[in-house]
């Protein structure tokens, strides 16, 4: 089975710009959760879609979004670009979303915000 | 919120050494996972502890679930070089929290051959 699949990998932009940023969870799995990678913050989690509901989100401001479309596969974008947005981000599979899950993470887009 | 604390920060060992990492909740966990990232990787699932007091082997490693399920620790016995990399910690929140988990900070362990 393929594992989860990040694109891009990475990704240089400036300040002011947008992005947007994609998730292909394992196959079967509908439950896909993003989370921001910072050496100063840790892992911090962004938000969770299931069958293209947002049910759960982080402390982000609205800048950050996303969405789930109906093959699962998840996009999350980030508007008018700060530097402090600079992170791996991180999307995880899961099958159903439930606390006793496994989660399976991609390989992350890395940021960087000039 | 829920706070997941993870000690040391920073670990450097010889190669052979015994390694150690510890993990406390503010609350009470309905689970606990932990996950390796190797450097310029993604965290990558290890284990998952459910039962208090459960204690789970995986050749080197062993884990341990506090028996209040709000502590609980990885331990190496002999590392190797390919044990380098961040361990972290992660938790369930209480409450309705699909498909989120609360992490430690990590620790970054460093084995010198």
């Amino acid at each position: 089975k393929a594992g989860v699949t990040q694109t891009p990998r990475y990704l240089i932009k400036t300040r002011g710009q947008q992005v947007t940023l994609s998730c292909s969870p394992i196959s079967g799995h509908r439950s896909v959760s993003w989370y921001q990678q910072t050496p100063g913050q840790g892992l911090q989690f962004l938000f969770e879609y299931f069958s293209e509901t947002q049910r759960n989100k982080g402390n982000f401001p609205g800048r950050f979004s996303g969405r789930q479309f109906s093959n699962s596969r998840s996009e999350m974008n980030v508007s008018t670009l700060e530097l402090g947005d600079s992170a791996l981000y991180l999307c995880a599979s899961g099958l159903a979303g439930y606390f006793e899950e496994t989660q399976y993470f991609g390989p992350g887009t890395r940021l960087l915000v000039l | 919120g829920q706070q997941v604390m993870q000690i040391p920060q920073y670990q450097h060992v010889q190669e052979g050494e015994d390694f150690t990492t510890y993990c406390n909740s503010s609350t009470t966990l309905s689970n606990i996972q932990w996950y390796k990232q190797r450097p310029g990787g993604h965290p990558v699932f290890l284990i998952q502890l459910v039962k208090s007091g459960e204690v789970k082997k995986q050749k080197r490693l062993t884990f341990q679930f506090g028996e209040a399920k709000k502590n609980s620790s990885l331990h190496i016995t002999a590392t190797q070089t390919t044990d380098v990399g961040t361990y972290f910690c992660a938790g369930p929140p209480g409450g309705t929290s699909y498909g989120k988990l609360t992490f430690g900070q990590g620790t970054i362990l460093t084995v010198h051959p």
